[in-house]
């Protein structure tokens, strides 16, 4: 069965500094890999999303994750976060053509932004 | 744009009550639509997925149980809650392709 590994239960940074959140995942072959962001009691906002093609994708608010087949791993990236970075990051991935598209969700960092 | 609206924002109820929860897309013509349940501080998990109106399939067995009455919505309920209950729903809904979820503000439940 397919599985997500987040690594990073809590990560604190200072505001100005770059983050990376890692995430692994488990499939035989290529899945579809995502990065949703939760803040504080809302719900998922999608971040970006790999299906195929270049390794490195972009998202919204200046986020960006590489996709890599060799260590099956998408982390994310940002280069300078703001205290409004502080959230919940999900790493998920669902499989091409699978009943009711289901996402298999890692556990989640909780990423706090220091000022 | 679509947009997708979930009430109630928050229950507090007791056990053995009952219980529902509603999820509203606009739109968006016959989407794939799905409900997903967060325990408090956990990962997300899969409960329900409907394609089309008056078809809804069960991922996980909860004592809970999902309908789709109209295109746009989708219904999450049960007629007696348990403790286990309480947490973060979420509805979610994609195109037919079911690439990408893009999900709701949630509704929070405690059960007391």
């Amino acid at each position: 069965a397919q599985s997500v590994t987040q690594p990073d239960a809590r990560v604190t940074v200072s505001e100005g500094a770059s983050l990376q959140l890692r995430c692994k995942y488990s499939y035989s072959a290529t899945p579809y890999l995502f990065w949703y962001v939760q803040y504080p009691r809302q719900g998922l906002q999608l971040l970006l999303k790999y299906y195929s093609g270049d390794p490195v994708v972009q998202g919204v608010n200046s986020f960006e994750a590489e996709f890599s087949k060799s260590n099956s791993s998408f982390h994310l990236q940002k280069a300078s976060v703001h205290w409004s970075d502080s959230a919940v990051y999900f790493c998920a991935l669902s499989l091409p053509n699978s009943a009711g598209n289901k996402l298999t969700f890692g556990i989640g960092t909780r990423v706090l932004v220091r000022p | 744009a679509q947009t997708i609206h979930q009430w109630p924002v928050a229950e507090i109820k007791a056990v053995g009550s009952p219980l529902s929860l509603g999820c509203t897309i606009k739109g968006k013509s016959s989407p794939n639509l799905y409900w997903y349940w967060q325990a408090t501080g956990g990962t997300l998990q899969q409960l329900f997925y409907s394609i089309t109106v008056g078809q809804v399939e069960s991922v996980v067995q909860l004592n809970l149980s999902a309908s789709r009455p109209k295109d746009d919505q989708f219904i999450l309920s049960t007629e007696k809650l348990l403790l286990s209950h309480s947490g973060f729903y979420l509805c979610a809904w994609s195109d037919n392709s079911g690439n990408t979820l893009y999900f709701g503000e949630g509704s929070r439940l405690i059960v007391v």
